[in-house]
């Protein structure tokens, strides 16, 4: 399968713990897109990785919130101090330099209870 | 980027095309008419998408006015599989900027 993984799929945690989730983009693909997805609404934005750089972030992504693409392939995202608000599926998107067509992942359904 | 308009919900019949509009009355000349859908537990899937001209690709048709200030979707022969939520967006090409996601359109193939 050459698409986006995600890993976790579902993960559950107490408030106040930490969790990390995990991206693998297309392999050719430069850029890489984190989204956050609340129940009946559409993906909003919270990232953007150009390689290993991280070019935007929304004004979404708290300072609990953290991301990282070391090596300009796969990408980490870190919430710090979970709080109920931040159940969501984060989703995980790449996509190639000069194309519009993103593709996204499965998503990680993350529950904050 | 320019902001669209779409319904809410909409039903089909098994076999049926679906037709999905979708409103941009302040699209711009280099701005972009892009549809994903969103089946459940899912992510969003990229479907097609044009600039003026009307294009059908393996899994949809998207017509676009004249004035390009409108556009539909077009599933063919729907079925149970297409139900998903369907997101018109309109942008411009090659942009690095991220997707802006509106609520989108409910379709719901019925048996």
């Amino acid at each position: 399968d050459t698409g986006v993984s995600q890993d976790p799929r579902h993960k559950i945690t107490k408030r106040g713990q930490n969790v990390t989730f995990r991206c693998d983009p297309i392999s050719e693909h430069n850029r890489l897109y984190w989204y956050r997805q609340t129940l009946g609404q559409g993906p909003e934005f919270l990232t953007y990785f150009q390689n290993e750089a991280q070019l935007e972030k929304s004004r979404l992504l708290s300072d609990r919130f953290s991301a990282e693409r070391p090596k300009g392939s796969f990408s980490t995202l870190e919430i710090q101090r979970t709080e109920q608000g931040d159940s969501a599926m984060y989703l995980c998107a790449s996509s190639l330099q000069g194309l519009f067509e993103q593709y996204f992942g499965p998503g990680t359904r993350l529950t904050v209870t | 980027d320019a902001k669209t308009t779409q319904p809410t919900s909409m039903d089909c019949a098994e076999g049926r095309a679906a037709n999905l509009p979708c409103n941009h009355s302040t699209i711009s000349g280099n701005e972009y008419v892009y549809w994903y859908r969103q089946i459940h537990s899912q992510g969003p899937q990229y479907i097609i998408h044009g600039l003026k001209n009307n294009e059908t690709n393996e899994m949809a048709s998207l017509i676009i006015t004249e004035d390009r200030k409108s556009s539909t979707l077009i599933l063919p022969h729907a079925t149970l599989r297409d139900t998903a939520v369907y997101y018109c967006i309109v942008r411009i090409t090659g942009s690095a900027r991220q997707l802006t996601f509106g609520s989108g359109t409910q379709l719901t193939v019925l048996p």
